[in-house]
């Protein structure tokens, strides 16, 4: 496609629920992030995969968060049990170049705002 | 881990002026700077990247990177109500480390 393309735009949920938030990153992007951000706040790291290697998941804020790319391509974010504090945009960007974060911008989607009531 | 460093804000100068957003950085082996705009409830969007020391100029917008100060700067020349958002500051280095941002409002 010709952006990120992330789903749903918007979720309204339950507390305790699951939900799955997914992303589909520009087309031979090798990278892909997932972040959070809360209404007036700054963008909070949650998980980073670059192609093969395996993910950097020192953002994720509990077991509750999970998240996988299958194929190299589309990533999908799980939030268990969700919470009132999940609520928040969670924003996937995903970056062209295979050499790492040096060598390539980020673009993000944008975002999947998430409301826990 | 990579500490970014930005004022929070809110900044605001009036129309015409010359915004000055500034950001440093802790960590010497950082080597790609970026500068993204973020509207209210909007993505952010790249405006500017940097990575050799010195001055960038692109249009309205300068950057600038002096790496032995840890400092990265953004100047907006001739501000334009419609330069009023959010600025993110990104370094990187295993993976992108962004500032929590600086508000700028520049005012008709």
């Amino acid at each position: 496609g010709a952006g990120v393309s992330q789903s749903p735009s918007n979720k309204v949920t339950e507390k305790g629920k699951d939900v799955e938030l997914r992303c589909d990153p520009i087309s031979g992007h090798t990278a892909l992030y997932w972040y959070r951000q809360s209404l007036g706040q700054g963008l909070e790291f949650l998980i980073y995969f670059q192609g093969n290697s395996a993910p950097d998941k020192s953002g994720l804020p509990s077991d509750r968060f999970s998240a996988e790319r299958t194929g190299g391509s589309v990533s999908t974010l799980t939030i268990q049990r969700t919470q009132q504090e999940d609520s928040a945009v969670y924003l996937c960007a995903s970056s062209p170049l295979a050499g790492g974060p040096d060598t390539g911008e980020l673009f993000f989607g944008e975002g999947s705002r998430l409301t826990v009531l | 881990q990579k500490e970014v460093e930005q004022n929070s804000g809110p900044l605001s100068v009036p129309e015409g002026a010359i915004a000055s957003l500034n950001c440093t950085y802790s960590d010497r082996v950082s080597q790609s700077f970026f500068w993204y705009r973020q509207y209210s409830g909007k993505s952010p969007e790249l405006i500017m990247s940097i990575y050799s020391n010195g001055d960038k100029e692109d249009g309205r917008f300068t950057a600038q990177l002096n790496k032995a100060s840890q400092y990265v700067s953004l100047l907006i020349r001739d501000s334009q109500p419609s330069d009023s958002a959010t600025y993110l500051c990104a370094v990187t280095g295993n993976q992108f480390y962004f500032g929590t941002g600086t508000s700028l409002t520049v005012i008709p």
